[in-house]
């Protein structure tokens, strides 16, 4: 089945620095993935869609400035957090979904990102 | 906008008991997931309904979806403890660019 890969799986950074989540999809080529924030004990939210060689399109409310969305290549995705607050802490899963199909998303296992 | 509703939030079940949770959604689509969530870790996808009237089958659950009434349902049959987790229902707005989740329903299934 096809297999999506995010590094790290946790971090933990000091407020004002900029970390980067890598989200991989290992066996297939992922034209779309997705970037979502889980906040504890909360449901998933979407924060952005990654299409490879182009913008990322942000959900309403999401800085585009702050989380940097590069979808460079078919099987790698990056989200940048820039200038990180404590606020910022939360659970974030990519989904990669395979080409001409739309009824799937296969979701990676989660970065979880402490700010202190 | 969208809106996905589940219930309950919370249910606390007795092994060997059947049980259902509920997914309403607030406006037309054809499709909806099912997943579970355990504590920690990322979503493990469990069933996907693509059309009204579809009903699949995994073990002790068994999810459903009526487009007409935008209910799915998800049913648990004489629960075990492993099937404690959390469970999320997510409706396809945009033919998978974008799915929306309820809020989940924390399952404990006491022995």
């Amino acid at each position: 089945g096809a297999v999506v890969s995010q590094h790290p799986s946790w971090v933990i950074c000091k407020s004002g620095t900029s970390v980067k989540i890598e989200c991989r999809s290992l066996d297939f080529q992922a034209t779309t993935m997705f970037w979502y924030r889980q906040f504890p004990k909360q449901s998933l939210m979407l924060m952005a869609t990654s299409n490879e060689g182009s913008k990322a399109t942000y959900e309403q409310g999401v800085e585009k400035d702050k989380f940097l969305i590069n979808h460079a290549s078919l099987t790698l995705s990056t989200l940048t957090v820039t200038s990180a607050h404590p606020e910022d802490s939360s659970f974030y899963i990519c989904s990669a979904r395979v080409p001409r199909r739309t009824d799937t998303q296969y979701f990676g296992p989660g970065t979880r990102l402490t700010v202190l | 906008e969208l809106k996905v509703e589940q219930n309950p939030l919370f249910l606390s079940m007795q092994e060997g008991k059947n049980y259902t949770i509920y997914c309403n959604y607030s406006t037309t689509s054809d499709r909806l997931y099912w997943y579970r969530q355990d504590p920690g870790k990322s979503l493990e996808s469990l069933f996907v309904l693509l059309s009204n009237g579809a009903v699949k089958q995994e073990g002790r659950l068994m999810a459903s979806l009526d487009t007409k009434a935008r209910l799915s349902t998800l049913h648990i049959t004489a629960a075990v403890h492993d099937l404690s987790a959390t469970y999320f229902c997510a409706v396809d707005m945009e033919y998978g660019n974008k799915l929306v989740f309820g809020a989940g329903t924390i399952l404990r299934v006491k022995s």
